[in-house]
């Protein structure tokens, strides 16, 4: 029963270098999301998908893509990575975009840009 | 958007209770309830819809007065398992995410 499953678990980057988080679930949900998680700051939504084919920007989109490659996996692509972007990556899912819909999130990536 | 927590921290005895609250200065549909332990990923707790219903779950309970756009998470007899961070994560009508909060770091010691 593995839920969510991010890929890596851990990164180092230099500045400039370019890296895609993976993430894929296997409960068969509509919605997925990118949060990303610093120190007194909470959960900050970068991108979301509410269902396959469509994505849609967050809090916090700069610098970062994302390709929503089918209803399991979505991912998320750095570009030029800078240390501004040091954090800990979370995928999340849910059944739908709804409010009743609980989020289901992963064990996160931890990414360092030196 | 995003709401505000209170308090920030909290240290309790095995036993005692809390109430952390949630509140956004937005209309909100409904509100989530997540806690995270150092170094997992968040867990779902509950959620409340408008209506101000209080769902429960186990010794964990919370409420939502959507005319004050608040919430409250109450934990009663607490045990060591609490400890982690609550962060509620609130969301507005026709919104299709959450906002969620900075988070409380709830310590239970014996």
């Amino acid at each position: 029963n593995a839920g969510v499953t991010q890929t890596p678990k851990f990164q180092v980057l230099k500045t400039g270098q370019s890296m895609t988080l993976q993430c894929a679930q296997d409960m068969n949900h509509n919605s997925m999301y990118w949060y990303r998680q610093d120190p007194g700051m909470g959960l900050r939504l970068i991108y979301y998908s509410a269902s396959e084919g469509t994505t849609d920007k967050g809090e916090v989109p700069n610098g970062y893509n994302v390709s929503r490659l089918n209803k399991r996996e979505f991912s998320l692509r750095l570009e030029s990575a800078a240390p501004s972007q040091t954090s800990v990556y979370f995928c999340a899912s849910s059944g739908a975009a709804y409010s009743n819909q609980p989020q289901h999130f992963g064990d996160g990536t931890r990414l360092s840009i030196l | 958007q995003q709401p505000v927590q209170s308090p920030q921290a909290v240290i309790l005895r095995e036993g005692e209770d809390a109430v952390i609250n949630c509140s956004s200065s937005k209309a909100l549909y409904s509100v989530h309830w997540y806690r995270q332990k150092h170094g997992e990923a968040p867990v779902f707790l509950m959620i409340l819809l408008k209506g101000g219903e209080q769902k429960g779950h186990e010794k964990i309970s919370a409420s939502f007065n959507e005319k004050k756009q608040q919430s409250s998470l109450y934990l009663t007899a607490s045990q060591l398992s609490y400890s982690g961070t609550y962060f509620c994560g609130t969301e507005r009508a026709g919104a299709n995410n959450l906002f969620f909060g900075t988070g409380t770091r709830l310590t239970v010691i014996p």
